[in-house]
């Protein structure tokens, strides 16, 4: 069975930061890019950032780049997003996922909660 | 970056009905477009991959067509679980959402 497990979530201040994680098992993670997607209250999903399978290309969102710094161990199956200078706006669900193709039906965890309030 | 705009917002419909959705992109994608299908509580589930092939375990009752600028859902006869949101997905340029349509009995 397949399963994406984060974790980090929590409340912060304007300013400050968290690092959340993700757990893989059940299939080959070191061999899939790998992405975070976050889900506001109320709103739509938003794709947050990406990293290939050997971690040597990364993407951003523009509302986050900058800020946000993805990153993975293979040998532990993870997933990590660093955010830093959080804003207000990143408070939502935050989800790592492997989006699918042809070959992955696509895999996602159950949502990790960032509330970013003063 | 790459805007999605979907359309309409909200669609309703009853049970056995066709669905049409839409999503237009800001500049070509040319066939690297994906749709997705979220329920609350659930996990998205990606329903069509490169423009218009059906993922693993999709019913054949969901089928995507377009290239460039302009996609379309279609949903041939409606059924009770196929009420949700549902969103387009470039990838063409790293990763967008459209905003989402909200398909409504």
């Amino acid at each position: 069975e397949v399963q994406l497990v984060e974790s980090g979530g929590g409340l912060v201040r304007p300013g400050g930061s968290l690092r959340l994680s993700c757990a893989a098992s059940g299939f080959n993670f070191g061999v899939h890019g790998m992405n975070w997607v976050r889900q506001a209250p109320g709103k739509g999903l938003e794709w947050v950032s990406t990293i290939n399978w050997d971690g040597r290309t990364t993407g951003y969102a523009g509302s986050v780049r900058g800020r946000f710094t993805i990153s993975r161990d293979n040998a532990r199956a993870s997933l990590f997003l660093q955010m830093n200078s959080l804003r207000v706006e990143d408070t939502a669900f935050y989800y790592c996922t492997e989006l699918g193709d042809a070959y992955s039906p696509g895999y996602w965890g159950q949502g990790t909660l960032v509330t970013v309030s003063s | 970056e790459i805007v999605l705009t979907q359309s309409p917002a909200t669609l309703s419909l009853s049970p056995g009905e066709r669905a049409t959705l839409s999503c237009r992109a800001s500049q070509s994608v040319s066939s690297s477009l994906a749709w997705y299908q979220h329920k609350p509580g659930q996990a998205p589930r990606l329903l069509i991959y490169d423009a218009s092939n059906r993922a693993t375990g999709i019913p054949a009752r969901f089928s995507g067509s377009g290239y460039g600028t302009d996609f379309t859902l279609t949903i041939s006869s409606l059924e009770a679980e196929d009420f949700a949101f549902y969103y387009c997905q470039q990838r063409s340029n790293w990763y967008s959402f459209g905003q989402g349509t909200k398909l409504e009995i």
